[in-house]
């Protein structure tokens, strides 16, 4: 079974510009999970998705959001970058929303802000 | 509030020796546990979780883990450690306040020496 997928797995961007990161979770699994890993605040949560809608969300200003499609599939969207928005972005998916569920991660995009 | 706590931000063994990764939690609500390695420029990967069965957990790569409710830890060990064990490790927690929320501690950096 192929893993979690994240595109692009490298992006730069200026400040004020806005960027789209994709995540295709493991078949068959529904619900996807975002985080923002940067060497200052650590893994921080970004949202959850589970059937197309949002279940939870971190303390992340609306500069950020996100939506899922019904094949499961993600997006994450920043606005009006800024430069503290520079990281790794994480996307993590899981068969439901059980808190046991495991979630498996992707590898990630860097995002860096010009 | 749930938080969790990783005691040591930096771990130094030489190889062939205990490694212990010290982790509290605290949560007003029944949580799972994880524990999470990330290796330079790879993604994350579980290595082991409790899920209120078992309070010792089995993972991978020899490690294991205690959940203790009373002293609210899960710390992290294995008993020789091995060259390929240097990494970052996570110990997250996940509770339903209403929707998930997944915490991730701060990390810890493990350091093996030859």
């Amino acid at each position: 079974k192929a893993g979690v997928t994240q595109t692009p797995r490298y992006l730069i961007k200026t400040r004020g510009q806005q960027v789209t990161l994709s995540c295709s979770p493991i078949s068959g699994h529904r619900s996807v999970s975002w985080y923002q890993q940067t060497p200052g605040q650590g893994l921080q949560f970004l949202f959850e998705y589970f059937s197309e809608t949002q279940r939870n969300k971190g303390n992340f200003p609306g500069r950020f959001s996100g939506r899922q499609f019904s094949n499961s599939r993600s997006e994450m969207n920043v606005s009006t970058l800024e430069l503290g928005d520079s990281a790794l972005y994480l996307c993590a998916s899981s068969l439901s929303l059980r808190g046991s569920d495991t979630q498996y991660f992707g590898p990630g995009t860097r995002l860096t802000v010009l | 509030a749930q938080s969790v706590t990783q005691l040591d931000s930096h771990v130094s063994v030489s190889e062939g020796t205990p490694v212990l990764l010290r982790c509290n939690y605290s949560s007003s609500y029944s949580p799972s546990l994880f524990w999470y390695v990330q290796h330079p420029n790879k993604g994350l990967q579980l290595l082991l979780k409790y899920t209120s069965a078992a309070t010792l957990v089995k993972g991978i790569n020899g490690f294991e883990a205690e959940f203790k409710k009373s002293e609210t830890s899960f710390h992290l060990t294995k008993p020789s450690a091995h060259m390929s064990d240097a990494a970052e490790y996570f110990c997250v927690v996940r509770v339903n306040t209403g929707g998930f929320k997944t915490i991730f501690g701060a990390g810890t950096r493990l350091f093996v020496k030859a």
